[in-house]
């Protein structure tokens, strides 16, 4: 059974830029969750979808966005990157929302400039 | 806001020793998690605590939940160089994945 995918899985990118990073949740999983991992901050929620509805959303700007489609695969945006997003992003799935069993995927390093 | 707090941050310790990770959050639940976080890797799930009093083991590992005192340890029985990481406790929200991290253990077992 294939894990979570993550993609792409290292990015660089100038300030001022925007970028999309992509997940892909195991197959037959309903629910993605986005977490943000800097050495400063720890490992932050940012927003969960389950059914390409929204349900929670963490305490990030407006820059941050995300969305789910028909199939569960998940995309967030970060519109004007500034140098503090540089980070880890981690996403994770699990069947429905609520569960306790969450599988995280390797993580898209991005790197801002 | 939930806070999740974890002593010690960083911990040297020696082969064959014990030692006892704390896990404290600030509000109530009963679900708290612990993950294993490689340099570099993404976090690998290695316990889910659902209960009071919840005990659970693996290998060198054995984790515990008291909920009322909204405490959880992480336990480590004769360390060795493998069980070096960084690792996370987490808790949830009643009302889905939202899960509050702790700032993480990082473990260095030496030889």
């Amino acid at each position: 059974k294939a894990g979570v995918t993550q993609t792409p899985r290292y990015l660089i990118k100038t300030r001022g830029q925007q970028v999309t990073l992509s997940c892909s949740p195991i197959s037959g999983h309903r629910s993605v969750s986005w977490y943000q991992q800097t050495p400063g901050q720890g490992l932050q929620f940012l927003f969960e979808y389950f059914s390409e509805t929204q349900r929670n959303k963490g305490n990030f700007p407006g820059r941050f966005s995300g969305r789910q489609f028909s199939n569960s695969r998940s995309e967030m945006n970060v519109s004007t990157l500034e140098l503090g997003d540089s980070a880890l992003y981690l996403c994770a799935s699990s069947k429905v929302a609520g569960s306790y069993e969450q599988y995280f995927g390797p993580g898209t390093r991005l790197t801002v400039t | 806001e939930l806070k999740v707090e974890q002593n010690p941050l960083f911990l040297s310790m020696q082969e064959g020793k014990n030692y006892t990770i704390y896990c404290n959050y600030s509000t109530t639940s009963d679900r708290l998690y612990w993950y294993r976080q490689d340099p570099g890797k993404s976090l690998e799930s290695l316990f889910v605590l659902l209960s009071n009093g919840a005990v659970k083991q693996e290998g060198r590992l054995m984790a515990s939940l008291d909920t009322k005192a909204r405490l959880s340890t992480l336990h480590i029985t004769a360390a060795v160089h493998d069980l070096s990481a960084t690792y996370f406790c987490a808790v949830d929200k009643d009302t889905g994945n939202q899960f509050y991290f702790g700032t993480g253990t990082s473990l260095t077992v030496i030889p």
